[in-house]
């Protein structure tokens, strides 16, 4: 079983639909929760981290936390042609020092 | 402001060349500092990590190593490249403390090609 799980896509949305993004993760006692955009050819940036159970807004984007079921997600809402990238997710692992990333998820939003 | 400085951004290696990639740190100290490797189309592969100086942890036996001979350095070394060595070289860092909840931060990356 991998660390960091992801469907590799591509996942097609409309623009201006809610895309959603998911990941699961394998060691049960992980504690810090990031989401990275990555554009073609170029380095990841970081669009959300996330500690706590629950939901977590920033602008049109929230991540979703479950740690009992070890499950993260990425909401877009508004989708634009500009979010069209692949998604990482990194968990942080009981090895304090430690990021696993997923293998992405490729986002396609189409006009 | 922290900023993270990875060069060079391109690189072409014959195979059985050595290597050495650099990344600098500046604006903070004492990071972690982190070596990750994307192949086309992947994820990203934690190769290595360290959290001081001359305090490096293999991920991946391969051959590569890295080094940390001052604070906010990190050097990506081999000594014969394969053609699986082939990928995007990411070096990132992120703050300690902040009880582990601190992201990466990741440099412009280096796309070698060994051919």
């Amino acid at each position: 079983q991998k660390e960091v799980e992801q469907n590799s896509g591509p996942l097609s949305v409309p623009e201006g639909a809610i895309a959603s993004l998911n990941c699961t993760y394998s060691d049960r006692v992980s504690q810090s929760f990031f989401w990275y955009r990555q554009y073609s050819g170029k380095s990841p940036e970081l669009i959300m981290s996330i500690y706590s159970n629950g939901d977590k807004e920033d602008g049109r984007f929230t991540a979703q936390l479950n740690k009992a079921s070890q499950y993260v997600s990425l909401l877009i809402r508004d989708s634009q042609p500009s979010d069209s990238a692949t998604y990482l997710c990194a968990v942080r692992t009981s090895s304090a020092s430690k990021i696993i990333f997923g293998s992405g998820t490729r986002l396609s939003i189409r006009p | 402001s922290q900023t993270i400085h990875q060069w060079p951004a391109t690189l072409v290696q014959p195979v059985g060349s050595p290597l050495s990639l650099e990344c600098t740190v500046e604006g903070t100290s004492n990071p972690n500092l982190y070596w990750y490797r994307q192949a086309a189309g992947r994820g990203l592969q934690l190769l290595f990590y360290s959290v001081g100086i001359g305090q490096i942890s293999s991920e991946v036996p391969q051959n590569l190593s890295a080094s940390r001979p001052q604070d906010r350095q990190f050097i990506l070394s081999s000594k014969k490249l394969l053609l699986s060595d082939s990928g995007f070289y990411l070096c990132a860092w992120r703050m300690k403390g902040d009880r582990g909840g601190s992201p990466l931060h990741f440099g412009n990356g280096t796309r070698l090609t060994v051919t």
